[in-house]
C-alpha cells in the first residue's frame, strides 16, 4: 500500500512568520510531487510541483524535496491570513505510464493576525 | 478556459435512488479522474480514464458505482442504489498526460452529495 503521510494539524502560525508543512511518502521510486491548497468548501488547487531533489521557489512558496529521505516540504514565507487553508501533499508513484496521484490527508494551517 | 465543469453542485437524494454526477474536462486534456472526499478518509481516487478508456478503477468501492466516458468532453459517475454512506464531496479532475508522471491535475468545483 503506497502511502503519503502528513501531520493533520491544526498548525497555527503568526502573520508574517514562516509556515512549514511536511510530507513523507512510502515509495522510494516516486517521481513527481505536488502541493495543493484547499480552502474550506472549495476544490483543491495546485500551488507547487517539484520533480528533482532540492528547492523550488515560486513567490512566497518554496517546495523542498529529498528523495533519499522520502520527504517533501512546503515553506510559506511572510504568511498571510489568506494562506489559512488545508494543504494537501500528493505523490505520483512510479510515474511512467501511471498518472495516479495519492493524496495525504492534509494539514490544516491557520495564520493568526 | 472555463476549467473543469461539474454538475450538479449539490445533490440531495433518498437512500435507494440513482444518482448521476457529470463532468466536462478542460478542452484538450486527455485524462480524467473521479475522486471522493470525506472527513474520515480524505481525498480518494475512484477511477481514472486516459483517452476515454478506463485505466484504473481499483478505487471504485463496489458494484453500485460505475463511471463512463463516452467522449473526450464528458464523463459520468453513477451510484445505483445510493446509500447514506455515499454522502461525500465528489470531485472530477482533468490533466494533459505527459511522460514521467508530471501531469498536473485541475479540479472541478465538486458535487456535494447527501443521501438521506
Amino acid at each position: 500500500q503506497k502511502e503519503v503521510e502528513q501531520n493533520s494539524g491544526p498548525l497555527s502560525v503568526p502573520e508574517g512568520a514562516i509556515a512549514s508543512l511536511n510530507c513523507t511518502y512510502s515509495d522510494r521510486g516516486s517521481q513527481s510531487f505536488f502541493w495543493y491548497r484547499q480552502y474550506s468548501g472549495k476544490s483543491p488547487e495546485l500551488i507547487m510541483s517539484i520533480y528533482s531533489n532540492g528547492d523550488k521557489e515560486d513567490g512566497r512558496f518554496t517546495a523542498q524535496l529529498n528523495k533519499a529521505s522520502q520527504y517533501v516540504s512546503l515553506l510559506i514565507r511572510d504568511s498571510q491570513p489568506s494562506d489559512s487553508a488545508t494543504y494537501l501533499c500528493a505523490v505520483n508513484f512510479r510515474g511512467f505510464g501511471n498518472e495516479k496521484l495519492t493524496f495525504g490527508t492534509g494539514t490544516r494551517l491557520t495564520i493568526i493576525p | 478556459d472555463a476549467g473543469v465543469i461539474q454538475s450538479p453542485r449539490h445533490e440531495v437524494t433518498e437512500m435507494g435512488q440513482e444518482v448521476t454526477l457529470r463532468c466536462k474536462p478542460i478542452s484538450g486534456h486527455n485524462s480524467l479522474f473521479w475522486y471522493r472526499q470525506t472527513m474520515m478518509r480524505g481525498l480518494e481516487l475512484l477511477i481514472y480514464f486516459n483517452n476515454n478508456v478506463p485505466i484504473d478503477d481499483s478505487g471504485m468501492p463496489e458494484d453500485r458505482f460505475s463511471a463512463k466516458m463516452p467522449n473526450a468532453s464528458f464523463s459520468t459517475l453513477k451510484i445505483q442504489p445510493s446509500e447514506p454512506r455515499d454522502s461525500a464531496v465528489y470531485f472530477c479532475a482533468s490533466s494533459l498526460a505527459v511522460t514521467g508522471g508530471k501531469n498536473i491535475q485541475y479540479f472541478g468545483a465538486g458535487t456535494r452529495l447527501s443521501v438521506l
